[in-house]
């Protein structure tokens, strides 16, 4: 099955920094590769995704970058603000297969004043 | 306000107990998954229903009785667990459809405490 390796465990700058999480996967069939934020006490929610197709996506402040054949994908979040002080998530998945998710171990995000 | 809702929001219950809990999603999706997460370690999948028709079963024990009656439902029932079985029980929701399968919708979570 898939295997998702997510690094780092946690991860503290200074407000106005860059932040970068990195995960690789092992299963090469996977070609769908979420990410969510996960505040204290609340639910995980998708903040931006990859389908294998492309190499890059980015949202505002969010991107995201996928390397199909070195299977690793990487979340960088740019002008850090407090309010993105959480645990974030990697996952990956084949949709073909129901698009059953395999997540990462979490990554705490600290966004320091 | 999210289209996945999950009761009860706490649990506690004693080893001899039976309990439920419930997942109900309003978005249309075709798919249901309960997942588990405990501290310092990644959500866990335990069961995918596609359709109304379990589709995996992660290796979870028998103590967990998963029942999805309709594509909109999903129950997890839980008879005699463990202390360990202690954790945050997420459902989530999506819809299947090849390349164009949505993102996992969650509920807010049940968290259970094991006496």
């Amino acid at each position: 099955g898939e295997n998702v390796e997510q690094h780092p465990s946690t991860l503290s700058v200074q407000e106005g920094d860059s932040a970068v999480i990195k995960c690789t996967y092992s299963d090469s069939a996977s070609n769908y590769f979420p990410w969510y934020k996960q505040e204290l006490g609340k639910r995980p929610q998708l903040i931006i995704d990859i389908r294998s197709n492309v190499g890059e996506k980015k949202d505002q402040r969010i991107a995201v970058t996928l390397n199909k054949t070195a299977k690793h994908f990487s979340l960088h979040i740019t002008e850090t603000q407090p309010e993105d002080s959480a645990v974030y998530f990697c996952a990956a998945a084949e949709t073909g297969g129901g698009n059953k998710l395999t997540f990462g171990t979490g990554t705490q995000l600290k966004v320091e004043l | 306000e999210t289209g996945v809702t999950q009761t009860p929001r706490h649990l506690v219950m004693g080893m001899t107990n039976k309990k439920s809990l419930k997942c109900e999603q309003h978005l249309g999706h075709n798919a249901m998954y309960w997942y588990k997460q405990s501290a310092k370690k990644p959500l866990e999948l335990m069961f995918v229903y596609n359709f109304k028709e379990q589709t995996e079963n992660n290796s979870v024990p028998s103590r967990f009785s998963p029942e999805c009656p309709n594509s909109s439902h999903l129950f997890l029932h839980l008879h005699t667990l463990q202390p360990e079985d202690s954790a945050l029980y997420l459902c989530a929701s999506s819809q299947i459809a090849g390349v164009r399968t949505t993102e996992a919708f969650f509920g807010q979570g049940t968290r259970l405490t094991v006496v």
